[in-house]
């Protein structure tokens, strides 16, 4: 069925590497994609959303990328930090589910010392 | 306070308790959401109020019942619950629907 999910469930990267978070989605009609960061005892938190209309953009130190041939999204966070540890979901909003995001299962970041 | 705020924080009530959750936002958005957060489990979307009128109740149990009294606030009432209802609780805003959302910190539900 449609879904939001993501390839892998958890992620270690040594810190000052690059990180790269993929997600893929499966309905073409979606125009709107958020990331969140969730971290430990706190609610997700807004990173950077793109809209269906561009393939990349680009915030402070993280990127987003769209390929609509393939439904693939993934988050690029340059120089990773020990404070990027945390839950990464991507969301999907899908105007004929009205309007409403649906969220992925989300990916665990480990940034190793 | 600013942003979404939620209260409490935990809560541990048992199976015949009537409690309910709170939030708050001081963003001046027209969307209020409730989402429910389980292990291992996505996001799930329970309830969406848009102008303090419920448009969307995504098949929820009527043990949980919500409730808008004006766009700033947001409650979520609970009764007779279940143990697999408990979770994150996660409550959150955006400018209307389709908009970014803006997560509170969510209150911690164990039912015993």
């Amino acid at each position: 069925g449609e879904s939001v999910g993501l390839h892998l469930p958890t992620l270690s990267v040594q810190e000052g590497d690059n990180s790269i978070i993929n997600c893929a989605y499966s309905n073409s009609a979606s125009d709107y994609f958020i990331w969140y960061k969730q971290e430990s005892g706190k609610g997700p938190q807004f990173i950077i959303d793109i809209r269906s209309n561009m393939d990349k953009r680009q915030g402070q130190r993280v990127t987003v990328l769209l390929n609509k041939t393939v439904k693939h999204l993934s988050l690029q966070i340059a120089a990773t930090q020990p404070g990027d540890s945390a839950v990464y979901f991507c969301a999907e909003n899908r105007s004929n589910y009205g309007q409403n995001f649906v969220f992925g299962p989300g990916t665990r970041l480990s940034v190793l010392p | 306070e600013t942003g979404v705020t939620q209260t409490p924080r935990h809560l541990v009530m048992g199976m015949t308790n009537k409690k309910s959750l709170k939030c708050e936002q001081h963003l001046g958005h027209n969307a209020m959401y409730w989402y429910k957060q389980s292990a291992k489990k996505p996001l799930e979307l329970m309830f969406v109020y848009s102008l303090e009128e419920r448009v969307e109740n995504n098949s929820v149990p009527s043990r949980f019942s919500p409730e808008c009294p004006n766009s700033s606030h947001l409650f979520l009432h609970l009764h007779t619950l279940q143990p697999e209802d408990s979770a994150l609780y996660l409550c959150a805003s955006s400018q209307a629907r389709g908009y970014e959302q803006y997560f509170g910190p969510g209150t911690r539900l164990t039912v015993t």
